[in-house]
């Protein structure tokens, strides 16, 4: 299963609403997951089966789907999210992650 | 809170194998049902799953690495391995261990990961 996201690169304000984009190319049947991505540091699990955040994560995360197609936006950007963003879909054993976003400050 | 954490060869020669092991601290390796996982990511590039190990030693790879990957695991040391045979410039990559959580899903996403351990593959 490929999953494609996009933007690759995008670039917002502190205080944007900033919506990614994340399509898998079969159904899977909501199981996705959102993870944050800065350099040098371990991917941070904000978001899994779609909508459902990870403890601690802050409350301006959130996901949604509509079929194939899932979205990861963030309210009110602050300084600490700027930083890549990946999907993975976890439907199959073979889990796959999408190509990443990278959220750049504007 | 658990830590997951890699260590290995940061430098290996082409067509020789690559190992790794992650050392996890913070609670036994064999508490509830995870997997234990090697995601990689290459210079500029996407995550990449390598594969899965049970704490009762079953495995999943993904396909097309399955020929050169092996994952191992010692619950007495509380710790997974990983060894990827006959490496190239393209296993060039940064390597990650991971936590794999189910539960009642299909399969594994990842909810602890380590920092993550540079390889170079050169001569």
């Amino acid at each position: 299963i490929q999953m494609t996201q996009s933007p690759s690169t995008l670039s917002a304000s502190v205080g944007d609403r900033v919506i990614i984009t994340c399509r898998a190319s079969h159904s899977i049947s909501g199981w996705l997951a959102w993870y944050q991505k800065k350099p040098g540091k371990a991917p941070k699990l904000l978001i899994y089966k779609a909508s459902t955040l990870e403890s601690g994560v802050p409350s301006r995360f959130s996901g949604s789907e509509s079929g194939t197609e899932f979205t990861l936006t963030i309210n009110s950007l602050q300084p600490d999210d700027f930083a890549t963003y990946y999907c993975q879909q976890y439907n199959s054993f073979t889990v796959t992650f999408g190509g990443g976003t990278k959220v750049e400050i504007k | 809170q658990l830590q997951l954490q890699e260590s290995g060869s940061g430098l290996v020669m082409p067509s020789q194998t690559l190992s790794l092991t992650c050392s996890v601290s913070g609670d036994s390796i064999t508490t509830g049902e995870y997997s234990w996982s090697w995601i990689r990511q290459p210079p500029g590039k996407a995550l990449e799953w390598i594969g899965y190990i049970s704490q009762r030693g079953s495995t999943y790879y993904n396909p097309p690495l399955k020929s050169r990957v092996t994952m191992s695991i010692d619950t007495s040391k509380n710790h997974f391995s990983l060894n990827l045979t006959s490496v190239t410039a393209a296993d060039t990559a940064v390597y990650f261990c991971a936590r794999g959580h189910r539960g009642l899903h299909p399969s594994y996403y990842f909810d602890y990961w380590g920092h993550g351990t540079l390889v170079t593959v050169s001569s």
